[in-house]
Formats: C-alpha cells, structure tokens, sequence
C-alpha cells in the first residue's frame, strides 16, 4: 500500500495568514493526489484534484502543487471559514488512501 | 445537482452485520465507481472498497475482504455496503462517494453512523 504522511498534524494560524500543508507519498503517484477538507460533523469536501486543479467553487485562495511523491497545499490567506481538517489522498492505485489529516486551528 | 442520500444511524450487536444504502440522483449512476470510505471516531479517513455499477465489479481493501460486499443496483441507482461479522472496530462513520473524471471523490454522502455495541 502507498503510504501518506501528512506534515504538520495540527497548525494554528491567524485569519490573513498563509498556511502551507505537505504531503508525501512512499511512492511515485504522479499527480494523482488530491486534497480535502472537512468539518466536524459534516463530509469531506473535494478541494483540488491531481495536484493542482482546483474544484469548481472553491476559492482561488487554494492552490495545490507537486508530482511525483512531494505535494503542497497553500491557502494564501486564511479566512474563517477555512479551519478545518485538511487530508491529502492518492489515487494512482487501490487501495486509495488518505494522509493522515492536518488540524487547522485558530489561533 | 448530483446528490448522494445515505440511509439513516444503525446500532448493531457484535457479530451481526450491517448493510447501508446511498441513493443516487442528479447524474448518471452507471457512468462512475462508488466508494466508500469508513471514518471512526476521532481518526481519518480509510477507504473500504469500490463497486462499478455497470458491471457489479468490486475491489476491496484488504482490511475489509471477506467481511464486506459492495453492490450498485442500476433500477434505483442506489449503492449498498453489507459488512459482516461486526465487531467494536466498525464504530465508524460510512461515507459513499463517486470518483470522477480527475481520479479524485468529487461527491460524498452524508455519512451514516453505525456503532456496534453490546
């Protein structure tokens, strides 16, 4: 299985801040890597998909980057909407799996 | 709008078995793999398995094979998880969800809770 190891696990931040998330994968995935976030009680939202292709409706503040087995989130300036949870996924080859998820607090 | 509706909170005893539905609406069910994704409390997320509704075709993580069976009925465009020989471990929240064209869950469900306790 593709291993995920997210970094940080938790991160607190300031609303304006810009905040950076990596993810690395124990194997070549290419750019299949895609991010989400999720708040409590509710689903996993699509955020960016292979790498860099931001979802219909969400904020251009996202972006998304790397190939291979190193990947960044960038939310160029927090808004309070954002705090959440972040996870990275693979899905190069099954079984898909996520990072571990990235707890983004208000600080 | 592309919809996913999960039936509703389950509480199972252990050793019994447990089956979850998601309904589809909004695109077309035979055109995408539905997923699921078991999410316990407190923890991340891990897949389950997927089903191909055009064919019935299913790939299982190797956590849940022998223990779980994943079908996608065409007629009602609704997708179900039957997971057997529940134990404590399976308090989880379940989630459908569809794939799409960049390889990414572009949709989810709702969730459904099932906690298995005696």
């Amino acid at each position: 299985d593709i291993q995920m190891t997210q970094s940080p696990s938790s991160l607190s931040a300031s609303v304006g801040d810009r905040v950076t998330i990596t993810c690395r994968t124990s194997q070549n995935v290419i750019t299949f890597l895609n991010w989400y976030h999720q708040k409590p009680g509710k689903a996993p939202k699509l955020l960016i998909s292979a790498a860099s292709t931001l979802q219909s409706g969400v904020p251009s503040r996202f972006s998304g980057s790397g190939s291979g087995t190193d990947f960044t989130l960038t939310i160029s300036s927090l808004q309070p909407e954002d705090f959440a949870t972040y996870y990275c996924q693979q899905s190069y080859t099954t079984p898909y799996t996520f990072g571990q998820g990235t707890k983004l607090e208000i600080k | 709008e592309v919809q996913l509706v999960q039936s509703g909170t389950e509480v199972k005893k252990p050793g019994t078995t447990v089956k979850i539905s998601c309904k589809v609406s909004g695109y077309t069910f035979s055109g995408n793999y539905m997923h699921w994704v078991q999410q316990a409390p407190g923890k991340g997320l891990e897949w389950v398995g997927l089903v191909d509704p055009e064919d019935g075709k299913t790939t299982y993580a190797e956590k849940f094979q022998g223990r779980v069976t994943l079908t996608a009925d065409t007629s009602t465009d609704t997708a179900s998880m039957e997971l057997r020989s529940l134990i404590s471990e399976d308090t989880a929240v379940y989630y459908c969800a569809i794939m799409g064209e960049l390889n990414s869950f572009d949709h989810w469900g709702q969730g459904t809770l099932v906690t298995v306790s005696s």
